[in-house]
């Protein structure tokens, strides 16, 4: 079974800054997607961004980019030009493209990000 | 405007009662997803269902169950048997098939508390 693992509970940065989450699953398979969600006070999941494991390119979102690094299995999230918006429960998750086990995500523990002045 | 609904927005249990979280979506996808939510943890899989009339269990299916009549609409019962159901509730859809882009758009929730 695949496992994902967020070891930042809380992160903080100042405004305008940069900072970056770090995410790292455990997997046998060789094709697997990537993404990161966002889940602001309201609750709702937002996508943030997402990466196919096929492609050594890492994925970039305007102010977000990920750094994956499939040997590693390490999917860190780095978000530029930081702004009180961002301020959120940030979620690594990961699926597989195995259409045997259908397309659901499994999901780290979440990393809380503050967003200071 | 396209998107998934989830109603109640907040949901009060008592002992021994049943009941069903409402989730409907206008997206035209196949697939359609229920996750539940405890503090510090993230989402756990509940059930999920590929197309109409059909679901399969997920990673915590006990005390729950749900129906696909329709293909936009999937609800979620959580029944007396499951002991600790004060959690929060998402609902999520995707397309399926080549160039679905695999991505879950999810709802707003429903937050679940026993009385």
């Amino acid at each position: 079974a695949q496992t994902v693992t967020q070891s930042q509970p809380e992160m903080s940065v100042q405004e305008a800054e940069t900072v970056t989450l770090s995410c790292t699953y455990d997997t046998s398979e060789s094709d697997y997607y990537l993404f990161w969600y966002k889940q602001p006070p309201s609750r709702q999941m937002i996508l943030v961004i997402r990466q196919e494991a096929y492609k050594q390119q890492n994925a970039t979102e305007n102010r977000f980019s990920v750094n994956f690094q499939k040997a590693a299995k390490s999917f860190s999230l780095k978000i530029s030009d930081s702004q009180l918006g961002d301020a959120a429960m940030y979620f690594c998750a990961y699926r597989s493209d195995n259409t045997g086990t259908a397309s659901k995500l499994t999901f780290g523990t979440g990393t809380r990000l503050q967003v200071t002045l | 405007d396209g998107g998934i609904t989830q109603s109640p927005k907040y949901l009060f249990r008592k002992e021994g009662q049943n009941v069903t979280l409402s989730c409907e979506q206008n997206l035209n996808h196949d697939a359609m997803y229920w996750y539940r939510q405890d503090p510090g943890q993230g989402l756990r899989l509940i059930y999920y269902s590929q197309i109409v009339n059909d679901f399969q269990k997920g990673d915590i299916a006990e005390g729950y169950s749900v129906s696909r009549e329709k293909k936009e609409s999937f609800p979620l019962t959580v029944t007396s048997a499951q002991k600790n159901p004060t959690a929060f509730y998402l609902c999520a859809s995707s397309r399926q098939g080549v160039g679905a882009k695999n991505i879950q758009y999810f709802g707003a929730g429903t937050r679940l508390s026993v009385l």
